[in-house]
């Protein structure tokens, strides 16, 4: 069965530094990735996911991941963190043969001014 | 459309109390699921379907029954709450790619607490 890992559990930064949150999954095959946001008080939403192709896949609100396959990683980054992006962030993996993906334990985001 | 709705919101019960969350959407998704989501733990599925009729236990589904009459529903029902089950629980639908997994579209969640 697959399994996902976030090692972080609380991340802080400043406004206007880069971030990168860490996600590593364990699976035989190549996986299905997924990164989703939680807003406070909100469900998850959908960051960006990768399937197949172009290892570096681009997400929305400016948001990116690199799949490495030789070290078993999808981490999240962004070059400049906004106050909003103050979040939980979910790592997800998935299979060929699952219906349903697995969750990391997530990163919570804070951001100080 | 309206995406994945649950209601209520908000629910405050007693121990041995028996009640059912609510799910719909309205994407015309096959899949289903539900999540459980408590501090520190993630999000933990409790149930799952890929169709209507189609039902099946995930991670943590003691004390949860769910049915799928319709493509569009998905509830779960709690038989005899316990302080245990105090939590957030989201429902979640997804397009079917063969038998894989896909985006997750969520809810906004429903607050229970069992006193």
């Amino acid at each position: 069965a697959q399994s996902v890992t976030q090692p972080d559990i609380h991340i802080t930064v400043s406004e206007g530094a880069s971030l990168e949150l860490r996600c590593n999954y364990s699976y035989g095959a190549t996986p299905y990735l997924f990164w989703y946001v939680q807003s406070p008080g909100q469900g998850l939403q959908l960051l960006l996911k990768y399937f197949s192709g172009d290892t570096l896949v681009q997400g929305i609100k400016g948001f990116e991941a690199e799949f490495k396959r030789s070290q078993s990683s999808f981490n999240l980054r962004k070059p400049s963190v906004h106050w909003s992006d103050a979040a939980e962030y979910f790592c997800a993996v998935g299979t060929g043969g699952s219906y349903i993906p697995t969750f990391g334990r997530g990163t919570s985001l804070i951001v100080h001014p | 459309n309206a995406g994945v709705t649950q209601t209520p919101k908000f629910q405050v019960l007693k121990t041995g109390q028996s009640m059912t969350l609510q799910c719909a959407q309205d994407m015309n998704h096959e899949y289903m699921s539900w999540y459980r989501q408590d501090p520190g733990m993630g999000l933990r599925l409790i149930h799952y379907s890929v169709g209507a009729g189609i039902t099946d236990q995930g991670e943590v589904p003691n004390g949860y029954n769910v049915s799928r009459s319709t493509t569009e529903d998905f509830p779960l029902r709690l038989l005899s709450a316990a302080p245990s089950q105090t939590s957030v629980y989201f429902c979640a639908s997804s397009y079917a790619q063969g038998i894989s997994t896909d985006t997750q579209y969520f809810g906004p969640g429903t607050r229970l607490t069992v006193l």
